[in-house]
């Protein structure tokens, strides 16, 4: 197993536009976590994922935002007419369980110009 | 909100030296991590503490989870250039184990 991926690493666009980002943890582990994590700052947490179903939304996450786990496999997170204040570092993150380490991915890089 | 400051926010030192890292809270967490995090990558994870008072070591840094599980600290002895990076500490304050990060420490180690 190669760990948890991110796909793409970096996304440059530009205002206004729709983004998709896509994670796959690694096999078997029903849980999966979006943060979000600007420069110098700890990763904030977005939302996470038992199996398909999406147990917790921070108020982070604006109506702008979505994140989907179709089949308790990958997941993506869409953000909608970005605004330069959603430029960031987006990381997944899963984990075999509650209470469980979580495993990181390398995060996707988001520069809205 | 729990908020977990780390102190200090940046640090510069050179080859061998010491340094400790403190993270504080005014909450109470069931367990604590701290992660490394290096430019451009994810965090990994470094140590959980989940007993008021345990001591960790993991080569030349040790872990201290406070008494009351509200602060803890890292320390590194003879620091290394392979230490240079992102310090996180984590609090997980149980239930279905959202963990909060806290604003991080980096550390730059000199040759």
């Amino acid at each position: 197993d190669t760990g948890v991926s991110q796909d793409p690493r970096h996304k440059i666009t530009k205002r206004g536009q729709n983004v998709t980002f896509r994670c796959d943890p690694i096999s078997e582990h029903n849980r999966l976590y979006w943060y979000r994590q600007t420069l110098g700052q700890g990763p904030e947490f977005l939302t996470y994922f038992q199996n398909e179903a999406q147990l917790e939304k921070s108020r982070l996450l604006s109506d702008r935002f979505s994140a989907e786990r179709p089949k308790g496999s990958f997941s993506t997170l869409e953000i909608q007419r970005t605004e330069q204040g959603d430029s960031a570092m987006y990381l997944c993150a899963s984990s075999p369980g509650p209470r469980a380490e979580q495993f990181f991915g390398p995060g996707t890089r988001l520069t809205v110009l | 909100t729990q908020l977990l400051e780390q102190s200090p926010q940046f640090l510069s030192i050179q080859e061998g030296e010491n340094l400790t890292v403190y993270c504080n809270s005014s909450s109470v967490f069931s367990s604590l991590q701290w992660y490394r995090q290096e430019p451009g990558e994810g965090p990994v994870l470094l140590v959980t503490v989940v007993t008021g008072g345990e001591v960790k070591k993991l080569k030349r840094l040790t872990f201290q989870f406070g008494d009351a599980r509200k602060d803890s600290s890292l320390h590194i002895t003879a620091a290394q250039p392979g230490d240079t990076g992102l310090y996180l500490c984590a609090g997980d304050s149980g239930g279905y184990q959202k963990v909060t990060f806290g604003t991080g420490t980096k550390l730059q180690v000199i040759p």
